[in-house]
């Protein structure tokens, strides 16, 4: 069975830092680019970056680009998400999702970014 | 960047009718790749249709998409009470990845 587990959300401050992480089983992630994903609860859905399988190929959404930093490690099954600068629009349930039609997700971990 | 538009933003709708939601791209999606998702309240997006047409695995066939070029549509031939949800559209075919902004399939 494919699994996908978000872990690493809180509450932080503006300007702060946060490393989100995705432990994936059940599917050779390796072979897998994989994507993060924002939610603002109550709200629609927003796509942050994609990293391909061996992480050579990355790309952002504007509004993190230059902030935030994808990353995985597949000897460890685990996507990443290195997010600093934090500001109060970061806020939001963080899905990690397989490529390319977003067909496995996790079950997000919220960040609230807030003084 | 692609913007989705999803109309209606509500539908109110009976068990055992049909609805039918629509997603207007403000220019060409690339291939048809649109998809399609179910969100259910404190649950993760379900895939429900890919490549504008095609049902993902495990779908029922009462879900059906169409469409090419800007217009899409979902229809859910005859609404079971689990398919009272939130549907999103997503367009694939450029960068970046942009989702419409959500339709409401509420019980009437």
């Amino acid at each position: 069975e494919v699994q996908l587990v978000e872990s690493g959300g809180g509450l932080v401050q503006p300007g702060g830092s946060l490393r989100l992480s995705c432990a994936a089983s059940g599917f050779t992630f390796s072979n897998y680019w994989m994507h993060w994903v924002r939610q603002v609860p109550g709200k629609g859905l927003v796509w942050v970056s994609r990293i391909n399988n061996d992480g050579s190929s990355i790309i952002y959404a504007d509004s993190v680009r230059g902030r935030f930093t994808i990353s995985r490690d597949n000897a460890k099954n685990t996507l990443y998400l290195q997010m600093n600068s934090l500001r109060v629009d970061d806020t939001g349930v963080y899905y990690c999702a397989s490529h390319p039609y977003f067909d496995f997700w996790g079950q997000g971990t919220l960040v609230t970014v807030s003084s | 960047e692609i913007v989705l538009t999803q109309s209606p933003g509500t539908l109110s709708l009976s068990p055992g009718e049909r609805a039918t939601l629509s997603c207007r791209a403000s220019q060409t999606v690339s291939n048809n790749y649109l998809t399609w998702y179910q969100q259910k309240p404190g649950q993760a997006p379900r895939l429900l249709i890919y490549g504008a047409s095609s049902r993902a695995t495990g779908i029922p066939d009462r879900f059906s998409g169409s469409g090419s070029g800007t217009d899409f549509t979902l229809t859910i031939s005859r609404l079971e009470p689990e398919d009272f949800a939130v549907y999103y559209c997503l367009q694939h075919g450029s960068s970046p990845r942009t989702f419409g902004q959500g339709t409401k399939v509420e019980i009437k």
